[in-house]
């Protein structure tokens, strides 16, 4: 069966220290992994994504993805968190089987301390 | 640059009547998707449509109709609003098959049901 794994529901940094954001999925088919950030009472925006090219990923912000295929995660990492940062984060799957199938992560919280 | 447009942010309805919820795209994509959002449950895909006038039931559709008449515009139908539809629609497009099925989200509706 496929899945998403968010491991963290709530994560908080101090500002100027490192995020890490932690997903793992499962998948029997290639997937195409996704990070969304979600701010409040707004939709949500594209971070990066992996789609089968360079395994690290980097996106807008200064956010960036290693996606690691023994492991099967695709976790997200800042070296220095910005209060700007302190959003929801979706960790999504994609996958391509005839149709498209799209798997959400339940998401993370991450709250930054000034 | 892409849009998804939700032209209604925040409406509050009362049990029993009929809502419109609409969400127009100016990136021709063939696809587009109505997800809710609600706390702890994460996004639940509602309908999604990969073609005018042609519509899927997605995880969750009991409670609500889709209209798609024309490619940019996919509305949200509540027949009959009831208090646990209160809640954030979010409205998205994609590529077709060929893309990585990055999705486009609009800024969301919150609905609350009196």
């Amino acid at each position: 069966a496929q899945s998403v794994t968010q491991l963290d529901s709530h994560v908080s940094v101090s500002e100027g220290t490192p995020v890490l954001l932690r997903c793992n999925y499962s998948s029997s088919y290639s997937p195409s992994l996704f990070w969304y950030v979600q701010h409040p009472n707004k939709g949500l925006q594209l971070l990066l994504k992996y789609t089968s090219a360079a395994t690290l990923v980097k996106g807008i912000n200064g956010f960036e993805a290693e996606f690691k295929k023994s492991e099967t995660s695709f976790h997200l990492t800042k070296p220095s968190a910005h209060m700007s940062d302190a959003a929801e984060y979706f960790c999504v799957v994609t996958l391509n089987t005839g149709g498209f199938k799209t798997i959400f992560g339940a998401g993370t919280r991450l709250f930054v301390k000034a | 640059d892409v849009k998804v447009t939700q032209s209604s942010r925040y409406l509050v309805k009362r049990t029993g009547e009929k809502v419109f919820l609409e969400c127009v795209q100016d990136m021709d994509h063939e696809n587009m998707f109505w997800y809710r959002q609600d706390p702890g449950l994460g996004l639940r895909l509602i309908y999604f449509s990969y073609d005018v006038k042609m519509k899927e039931k997605g995880d969750i559709p009991e409670g609500y109709s889709v209209s798609r008449e024309k490619k940019e515009r996919f509305s949200l139908i509540l027949e009959s609003a009831s208090t646990n539809q209160t809640s954030m629609y979010l409205c998205a497009s994609s590529l077709p098959e060929r893309s990585t099925g990055e999705l486009f989200f609009g800024e969301g509706s919150r609905l609350t049901v009196l």
